[in-house]
């Protein structure tokens, strides 16, 4: 499975400012995804994240809330813009199997996110 | 009603006990079913991933899926403390459809 690192690891940020949390892959993926978990959730898709396309949302996540980048076919970042302490979360991403195929997917160690 | 239902626990059980976990959905499309693993602090770990219904075995692990049922499981034989976690189920139709997670079981298993 492919070995997937986020930065930062954790941050406690003031409301009203932005973070961006990226994401690497030691190896060309096609899909990857964001996610977020609430303290004791489940994880709920932030978006997903093509390379070379506008990012795919799923219903209550704007672009202008949570922008995402995906520059090339090993990394990604996304962006908590304007934040408030409902943000406070853990933020993951993962990824599909690449060219091996299959449904799938792999995830980071997460960002652990507060906001006061 | 949720797409995929499980039961949150928390689940206790002394070590050596054999663990069973469960989840329910009501999507017929789903066809790939996954069991993820999450400690503390960390990010979820791929245990098991099947296609439609069957076994699936992985040394203490072994995945079952009823699709008639619409019901899946986990069962994890000789349980260790190191097992202790929040086991996720996770699923998809497959063709690049999102997973679907159900809400974990917190699983402790006492020495």
């Amino acid at each position: 499975s492919a070995v997937i690192s986020q930065k930062p690891s954790r941050d406690i940020c003031q409301r009203g400012t932005s973070l961006t949390i990226q994401c690497q892959v030691d190896s060309q993926v096609t899909m990857m995804f964001w996610y977020r978990q609430q303290p004791g959730q489940s994880l709920t898709l932030i978006a997903t994240a093509n390379q070379g396309s506008e990012a795919t949302y799923e219903s209550g996540f704007v672009i202008d809330k949570f922008p995402i980048s995906r520059p090339n076919l090993t990394f990604s970042t996304l962006t908590v813009s304007n934040m408030s302490p409902e943000d406070s979360s853990i933020y993951l991403c993962s990824v599909d199997r690449g060219l091996a195929g299959g449904d799938e997917q792999f995830f980071g160690p997460g960002t652990r996110l507060t906001v006061l | 009603q949720k797409e995929v239902e499980q039961d949150p626990g928390p689940l206790s059980v002394p070590e050596g006990a054999i663990v069973s976990l469960n989840c329910t959905y009501s999507n017929s499309a789903f066809q790939y079913f996954m069991w993820y693993r999450q400690y503390s602090r960390k990010g979820p770990e791929l245990l098991m991933y099947t296609y439609s219904s069957g076994n699936k075995e992985d040394g203490r692990f072994t995945a079952q899926v009823d699709k008639s049922s619409k019901y899946i499981s986990l069962f994890i034989r000789d349980s260790q403390p190191s097992d202790s976690a929040t086991y996720l189920c996770a699923m998809s139709a497959g063709g690049a459809q999102k997973l679907v997670f159900g809400q974990g079981t917190r699983l402790t298993i006492n020495p």
